[in-house]
């Protein structure tokens, strides 16, 4: 079965910093893989997926994600953080059924001023 | 705007009283899920519906329970609520059962119980 972990319970970056959130996972086949955001208060929003081609992935709101197979990685990374991004990020893995799909447990993003 | 909407988005019950959260959506998407997510942890599929056919994770205890009758509308329902049922329960749709197909979530309800 598959799995997920995110490393980072919590990490604080301050505002225009580069941001990266690391997730790994357990997959025998090829994954589906999925970052969420969830804001205070809000259901989690899809901000990017991988399925299969370019490894570079590019979402909504400035976020990419990386899928790399050798480390078994799709960490997320943005440029230049804003006050906004500060909420809870979830990673997830699936096969092609949604729901046989697992979160992590999430990293929380503080941005300092 | 709205797509997935539950009510309520705070919820109160006693140890043991039974209680009904509510979803609805405006996606007219097939499948709904009911997801559990208690603190600091990662969200836990409980059960889905594809259409009328309702699919129970393994895991899932008998406790919950969930009615969807009609496209828009989806409950869950838990029986006697325990402690360890405290959590913010969420719900979502996609359109399909694919990966490709995205799941929308609505804000969920966090569930008290005291």
């Amino acid at each position: 079965a598959q799995s997920v972990t995110q490393p980072d319970i919590h990490i604080t970056v301050s505002e225009g910093a580069s941001l990266e959130l690391r997730c790994n996972y357990s997959y025998g086949a090829t994954p589906y893989l999925f970052w969420y955001v969830q804001s205070p208060g809000q259901g989690l929003q899809l901000l990017l997926k991988y399925f299969s081609g370019d490894t570079l992935v590019q979402g909504i709101k400035g976020f990419e994600a990386e899928f790399k197979r050798s480390q078994s990685s799709f960490n997320l990374r943005k440029p230049s953080v804003h006050w906004s991004d500060a909420a809870e990020y979830f990673c997830a893995v699936g096969p092609y059924n949604n729901n046989d799909m697992r979160f992590g447990a999430g990293t929380r993003l503080t941005v300092k001023p | 705007d709205a797509m997935v909407i539950q009510n309520p988005r705070y919820q109160v019950t006693q140890f043991g009283k039974p209680v009904t959260l509510s979803c609805s959506q405006t996606l007219n998407h097939n499948v709904m899920y009911w997801y559990q997510q208690k603190s600091s942890q990662a969200p836990k599929l409980l059960f889905h519906y594809y259409d009328k056919d309702f699919n129970n994770e393994a895991d899932t205890p008998d406790n919950f329970q969930s009615r969807r009758p009609n496209t828009s509308f989806c409950f869950l329902d838990i029986r006697s609520p325990g402690l360890g049922d405290a959590a913010m329960y969420l719900c979502a749709t996609s359109s399909g059962l694919s990966s490709t197909d995205t799941q929308y979530f609505g804000p969920g309800t966090r569930l008290t119980v005291l």
